[in-house]
């Protein structure tokens, strides 16, 4: 059980361009999602916080007009990166977790994007 | 600022060996600390998890030591396999909302 997935799991698009990503909970319903980046070699950054029906909840520093969240339902997030640049290259991980049975976050397997 | 400092920051043990990674917080009102396992290109997996009222959780080969009045608390790895090399991560949460991760270390299990 707790299985999250995210599609794609990796994209490589023109500077300029926007990139979605998906982030599913499986078998569960996620009341809170997380978005995190993590460059390569390092820890993981907390990007934002989305609970289902309401507007995400940026980390100081993440500008919230350049990666679009919406959590429009219990099994479903997805970010998108607008007009991508070489800079947000990076893997993109979002984590799930139900408030509800415990908190625990289950993690994504991860989207490497890669900007050109 | 890193609210969680881990160390170290790479180890190398041979096979059947003990891997100790630690970490420390400042936040006294931190009331979960998981511990991830990472490989590469993928996301991480919970691996163990302890709260402050014990001090020590034992899962497998996994075993959690936590000392609150310390602030710190580590991951044994006992008999360590090959399989076993990996990025392993600390964090910590408050009223199990936000991870704040430490800063990964890496594991080589040697044959």
């Amino acid at each position: 059980g707790a299985v999250v997935s995210q599609h794609p799991s990796w994209v490589i698009c023109k500077s300029g361009t926007s990139v979605k990503i998906e982030c599913r909970s499986l078998d569960f319903q996620a009341t809170t999602m997380f978005w995190y980046r993590q460059f390569p070699k390092q820890s993981l950054m907390l990007m934002a916080t989305s609970n289902e029906g309401s507007k995400a909840t940026y980390e100081q520093g993440v500008e919230k007009d350049k990666f679009l969240i919406n959590h429009a339902s219990l099994t479903l997030s997805t970010l998108t990166v607008t007009s991508a640049h070489p800079e947000d290259s990076s893997f993109y991980i979002c984590s799930a977790s139900d408030r509800g049975r415990g908190d625990t976050q289950y993690f994504g397997p991860g989207t490497r994007l890669t900007v050109l | 600022q890193q609210q969680v400092k881990q160390s170290p920051q790479s180890l190398i043990v041979q096979k059947g060996g003990i891997s100790i990674i630690n970490c420390a917080y400042e936040n006294t009102a931190f009331d979960y600390f998981p511990w991830y396992q990472q490989f590469p290109g993928k996301g991480p997996a919970l691996l163990i998890a302890i709260r402050p009222d014990v001090s020590e959780k034992k899962e497998g080969r996994f075993t959690i030591s936590f000392n609150k009045s310390a602030k710190q608390f580590s991951l044994h790895i006992m008999d360590s396999q090959p399989g076993d090399s990996a990025t392993y991560f600390c964090a910590a949460s408050e009223n199990d909302y936000k991870l704040s991760f430490g800063a990964g270390t890496t594991v080589t299990v040697r044959a």
